[in-house]
């Protein structure tokens, strides 16, 4: 059974620059969480899709957003892109109310 | 909102040794998840152990086990015989069994050394 996949692994991007990271849950999950981790804030929550549908947020500005689609795919975008987007995001996925979250490798954004 | 506080930034153990990595967290809640999430260079989260808070009895996986104190909102992780693939950033992490969300709410992390 196929993990969690989250494409591309690294990324560099310029300031300004709008960046879209793709998540492939595995079979059967729908739900997808991502997530922002730092070294200064840890790891922070972004958002939650579950069917098509955004059912959480977390507190980012509203240059991040993202979408899922009905194949339970998720994709998450970055516009007009700062230096302090610099992180590593990494996605999970679940069955709904599931006791466990499945994580991808993540993907390694750079902003320069 | 819950917050889950790891105090510890850094530990080490020599191999074979036993240690315990601590945890708090703060909720109004009275049904909720805990969870240790292990992080090694790879990236590449790995659950280690989940708490279910209405249970009593602790938790165990192999050599993993934890110390849950629901009353203190105290969750820490036993590993014994430490391996040096246990090296690695070990994530306390909080989820709500309320309104059907997966989110889940991490503490700072502790990276943990272990020593031949």
């Amino acid at each position: 059974k196929a993990g969690v996949t989250q494409t591309p692994r690294y990324l560099i991007k310029t300031r300004g620059q709008q960046v879209t990271l793709s998540c492939s849950p595995i079979s059967g999950h729908r739900s997808v969480s991502w997530y922002q981790q730092t070294p200064g804030q840890g790891l922070q929550f972004l958002f939650e899709y579950f069917s098509e549908t955004q059912r959480n947020k977390g507190n980012f500005p509203g240059r991040f957003s993202g979408r899922q689609f009905s194949n339970s795919r998720s994709e998450m975008n970055v516009s007009t892109l700062e230096l302090g987007d610099s992180a590593l995001y990494l996605c999970a996925s679940s069955l709904d109310r599931a006791t466990e979250a499945f994580f991808g490798q993540g993907t390694r954004l750079t902003v320069v | 909102a819950q917050t889950v506080t790891q105090s510890q930034p850094e530990m080490s153990v020599q191999e074979a040794e036993t240690v315990t990595l601590s945890c708090t967290y703060d909720t109004s809640e009275s049904d909720y998840y805990l969870f240790w999430y292990k992080q090694p260079p790879s990236r590449q989260m790995i659950l280690v152990i989940r708490q279910e808070a209405y249970k009593q009895q602790n938790a165990t996986e192999n050599r993993f086990s934890v110390n849950f104190q629901k009353a203190a909102k105290s969750f820490s992780l036993k590993i014994s015989d430490s391996q040096l693939g246990d090296a690695a950033m070990y994530f306390c992490a909080y989820r709500t069994t309320q309104g059907g969300s997966e989110k889940l709410v991490f503490g700072k992390g502790m990276k943990l050394t272990v020593n031949p």
